[in-house]
């Protein structure tokens, strides 16, 4: 099993959509939780991150299910600027990062 | 911003020869991290630093060596590159001063190897 599993998409929606994200993990011991974004041809950039209580920023939801070691990532009312790769992150046991393949999406007008 | 930069941000070399990357920060962060990334994988991790002279091998190390003689700089080496080495090569700094314990990304290193 891969340690973040994460559909590839690409998920195509139009502008004003709600459109979720979901992604598992392997490690029942990982600590911490993110989303990435990145832009084709750029670096990731940290999206937010995920806690256990789940957590919103704007138009973006978070939830951590660690029973059922899922992580999701909901966005309200698409913009065309939401369009770009979403990445599941997990923390790894080196203090560095346990990356997803990446959710492309593209919001259309 | 975490103030990290990279050089080259594109190099084309030959298989065989040595190619050395350097990731630049500005802000005294202690780790520092080297990634690669390429289609259908996740970023995975070549080798970090956690100080100055303190480095250790991530998941796909083979073929690459580090070196950090200084906080702001870390440098990876492909001793003799080979065309499996063509990637886009990112460097990551960890902030562990803020609520968020995680990295940030340079601009990324696209090397082609021939």
């Amino acid at each position: 099993r891969k340690e973040v599993e994460q559909d590839p998409g690409p998920f195509n929606v139009p502008e004003g959509a709600t459109v979720a994200f979901n992604c598992t993990y392997s490690n029942s011991a990982s600590q911490s939780f993110f989303w990435y974004r990145q832009d084709c041809r750029k670096e990731p950039k940290l999206l937010m991150s995920v806690y256990s209580s789940g957590n919103e920023d704007g138009r973006f939801t978070a939830q951590l299910n660690r029973a059922s070691q899922y992580i999701s990532l909901l966005i309200r009312d698409s913009k065309l600027s939401d369009s770009a790769t979403y990445l599941c992150v997990v923390g790894g046991s080196q203090g560095n990062l346990i990356f997803g393949k990446g959710t492309k999406l593209s919001v259309k007008p | 911003d975490a103030g990290i930069t990279q050089s080259p941000r594109h190099k084309v070399t030959e298989t065989g020869t040595p190619v050395t990357l350097r990731c630049h920060q500005t802000e005294n962060h202690r780790y520092m991290y080297w990634y690669r990334q390429d289609p259908g994988h996740g970023l995975r991790l070549i080798h970090y630093s956690y100080g100055v002279k303190d480095t250790d091998k991530g998941e796909v190390s083979d073929g690459y060596s580090v070196s950090r003689s200084k906080t702001e700089d870390f440098l990876l080496t492909l001793e003799s590159a080979t065309s499996s080495q063509t990637s886009v090569y990112f460097c990551a700094i960890r902030n562990i001063l803020v609520r968020e314990d995680t990295q940030y990304f340079g601009p990324g290193t696209r090397l082609t190897v021939l």
